[in-house]
């Protein structure tokens, strides 16, 4: 099946830093892909919706200038947490879906970032 | 707007009994419906979809969900429930299956099975 690369799995960082987190589609094409926000035992929250060559689609109460996006090619789509402070502690999970096919969401196994 | 609701936030069973993990959903038009899994640090393991056709939908590691347009569910079923079953399960909703649109998970149900 379709993989979903996410990297760096886990990343600790001091506050203030920035922090990118990749996340690749390894046999396909995506032309969209979305990245969530998990806190500990709860849901997948949707923060924004990353197009390939366009600005991001961010989802109300998301701060785009704390979280920025980038989908540089159809592959690849990267998430930046900038001037990270210990609240953006978290799981950060990308997904694509395939162009073709049946509309199935391929997940990449998530990022903890953990912010000091 | 489409939303998934899980009631339950944990479901225990004794192994080899079966299992249900509720899931409501609401959307306008098709619904496209989801069961992910996930293990303790890990990301979202695909169990099975709904898109059309026949409403019992078979998928991974023998477990299967009915869906049900009157009653706007999909609930995610396993005839004999096994230790290694115990995990936390997502249903997701999406109103089409466009590539450019998201799904929307329910908060999660914790399975526990116990030996």
């Amino acid at each position: 099946g379709a993989v979903v690369s996410q990297h760096p799995s886990w990343v600790i960082c001091k506050s203030g830093t920035s922090v990118k987190i990749e996340c690749r589609s390894l046999d396909f094409q995506a032309t969209t892909m979305f990245w969530y926000r998990q806190f500990p035992k709860q849901s997948l929250m949707l923060m924004a919706t990353s197009n390939e060559g366009s600005k991001a689609t961010y989802e109300q109460g998301v701060e785009k200038d704390k979280f920025l996006i980038n989908h540089a090619s159809l592959t690849l789509s990267t998430l930046t947490v900038t001037s990270a402070h210990p609240e953006d502690s978290s799981f950060y999970i990308c997904s694509a879906r395939a162009v073709a096919g049946t509309g199935e969401l391929f997940f990449g196994e998530g990022s903890r970032l953990t912010v000091l | 707007a489409q939303s998934v609701a899980q009631p339950e936030d944990q479901v225990n069973v004794a192994e080899g009994n079966p299992l249900t993990v509720k899931c409501t959903y609401s959307v306008s038009g098709n619904p496209y419906l989801f069961w992910y899994v996930q293990y303790p640090n890990r990301g979202l393991q695909f169990l099975l979809k709904y898109i059309t056709g026949d409403n019992l939908v078979k998928g991974s590691y023998g477990f299967e969900a009915e869906f049900n347009k009157s009653q706007t569910s999909f609930h995610l079923k396993k005839p004999s429930a096994l230790v290694s079953d115990s995990a936390l399960y997502f249903c997701a909703v999406s109103a089409d299956r466009e590539p450019r649109t998201a799904l929307i998970f329910g908060k999660g149900t914790t399975l526990s099975v116990s030996s």
